[in-house]
């Protein structure tokens, strides 16, 4: 079945430090990937998403992904972090077909700490 | 451009009765997407359009939910009848192109309480 793992509901980390959000799918194909954000008052946004190609994907405000198929892992990352990244962020895994299925993960909140 | 527009914002109703959530996509976008988001379930894709047609209603909970798009600049998302663990925010996303290509734009969601 399909599925996808955000194993940390929350994450914290100090202004200017690295950070990474995680995520791990299973899927029957092969995958699309995603990633959103849902900030408190601005609703949710798109970060970025992993189709083909190379595996270092790069998104908006600064963050990245690295798809890893033989860890099956697309953790979010970012090399030095804002307090107004404080946010809920989601991952998302899709079969690669127009009819296929979309599964989220259940969400890790990050907060930034100045 | 003034976004994805979703109209009510804020929705209260009662069991048994009939809501109607209306979208508007940016124009120019081929795709529009309707998510719910609960608590208990999370995000979840109901429907998504191209070009006006559905593509994929697999993640539609049940026959008291419809969707329709009846052209580029609009589409509606209904529930009759409405229960309570219908309660949630439902989003209504656009993008030019698909899910390869396109980047999804989300409106501002309306948050819907069945009483």
């Amino acid at each position: 079945a399909q599925s996808v793992a955000q194993p940390e509901d929350q994450v914290n980390v100090a202004e200017g430090n690295p950070l990474t959000v995680k995520c791990t799918y299973s899927v029957s194909g092969n995958p699309y990937l995603f990633w959103y954000v849902q900030y408190p008052n601005r609703g949710l946004q798109f970060l970025l998403k992993y189709i083909t190609g190379d595996n270092l994907v790069k998104g908006s405000y600064g963050f990245e992904a690295e798809f890893n198929k033989s860890q099956t892992s697309f953790h979010l990352k970012k090399p030095s972090a804002l307090v107004s990244d404080s946010a809920l962020y989601f991952c998302a895994v899709r079969d690669n077909t127009n009819a296929g299925k979309s599964t989220f993960g259940d969400g890790t909140t990050l907060t930034v700490k100045p | 451009d003034a976004g994805v527009i979703q109209s009510p914002r804020h929705e209260v109703t009662e069991m048994g009765q009939e809501v109607t959530l209306r979208c508007k996509p940016i124009s120019g976008h081929d795709y529009l997407f309707w998510y719910r988001q609960t608590m208990m379930r999370g995000l979840e894709l109901l429907i998504y359009f191209n070009n006006n047609v559905p593509i994929d209603d697999s993640g539609m909970p049940e026959d008291r939910f419809s969707a329709k798009m009846p052209n580029a600049s609009f589409s509606t998302l209904k529930i009759q009848p409405s229960e309570p663990r219908d309660s949630a925010v439902y989003f209504c996303a656009s993008s030019l192109g698909g899910w390869d290509q396109g980047t999804q734009y989300f409106g501002p969601g309306t948050r819907l309480l069945v009483l």
